[in-house]
């Protein structure tokens, strides 16, 4: 069975400067997605940026970015110039399609929570 | 464009009563997904439909807890009898498709607590 690990449970990062957020994940698949979800406080999850397994090249989104490293089973977040808005639950998540030619079900770490602070 | 939409957004109960969460998916979305989250924990799948059909209902305890989507968009889920390790988060999402690449587009979550 797949398994997401998020090491970190909680980071802090001081305005404007960068952060990055660990995962580790265990897959025998060699096609998959793997995905960063933002959860803040009392309001709903949102992505924030999706890698495709068999795209070597790392994802960006504005001040979001990937490591992406497929033999190592490492997708790390990092985040720059970071804001206030930033401050959350990131959860890293995993998806691929299976064994049976349907999508497996979305596979979540246990979060990390960013504090940015002043 | 209107997002997911769940009700209630709490509930309080006590444990061995009944309890039904709604959620509305996004207009077009045939596949649409319960998630229980426990606090500290990443969101665990209970069901997902495609349409009016159920795809994979393997984490769901069908000894108390049932879903629906009867006309493919609104879908229920219900506890029955609720037990205290029920207090959780109940999130609802969507998506256009199911492939894995397709983004779930979640809900605001129902708060559940059980005494």
């Amino acid at each position: 069975a797949q398994t997401v690990t998020q090491s970190q449970p909680e980071m802090s990062v001081q305005e404007a400067e960068t952060v990055t957020l660990s995962c580790t994940y265990d897959t025998s698949e060699s096609d998959y997605y793997l995905f960063w979800y933002k959860q803040p406080p009392s309001r709903q999850m949102i992505l924030v940026i999706r890698q495709e397994a068999y795209k070597q090249q790392n994802a960006t989104e504005n001040r979001f970015s990937v490591n992406f490293q497929k033999a190592a089973k490492s997708f790390s977040l990092k985040i720059s110039d970071s804001q206030l808005g930033d401050a959350a639950m990131y959860f890293c998540a995993y998806r691929s399609w299976g064994r049976t030619g349907t999508a497996s079900k979305l596979t979540f770490g246990t979060g990390t929570r960013l504090q940015v602070t002043l | 464009e209107a997002g997911v939409a769940q009700s209630p957004r709490y509930k309080i109960i006590e444990k061995r009563q009944s309890v039904a969460f709604w959620c509305n998916p996004i207009s077009g979305h045939a596949t649409l997904y319960w998630y229980q989250q426990i606090l500290g924990q990443g969101p665990k799948l209970l069901i997902q439909f495609q349409n009016n059909g159920v795809v994979d209902d393997s984490q769901l305890p069908k000894d108390r807890f049932s879903a629906e989507r009867l006309k493919g968009v609104d879908s229920t889920l219900k506890i029955q009898p609720a037990k205290l390790e029920d207090s959780a988060v109940y999130l609802c999402a969507s998506s256009l498709g199911v492939g894995p690449a397709n983004e779930q587009f979640f809900g605001p979550g129902t708060r559940l607590t059980v005494l």
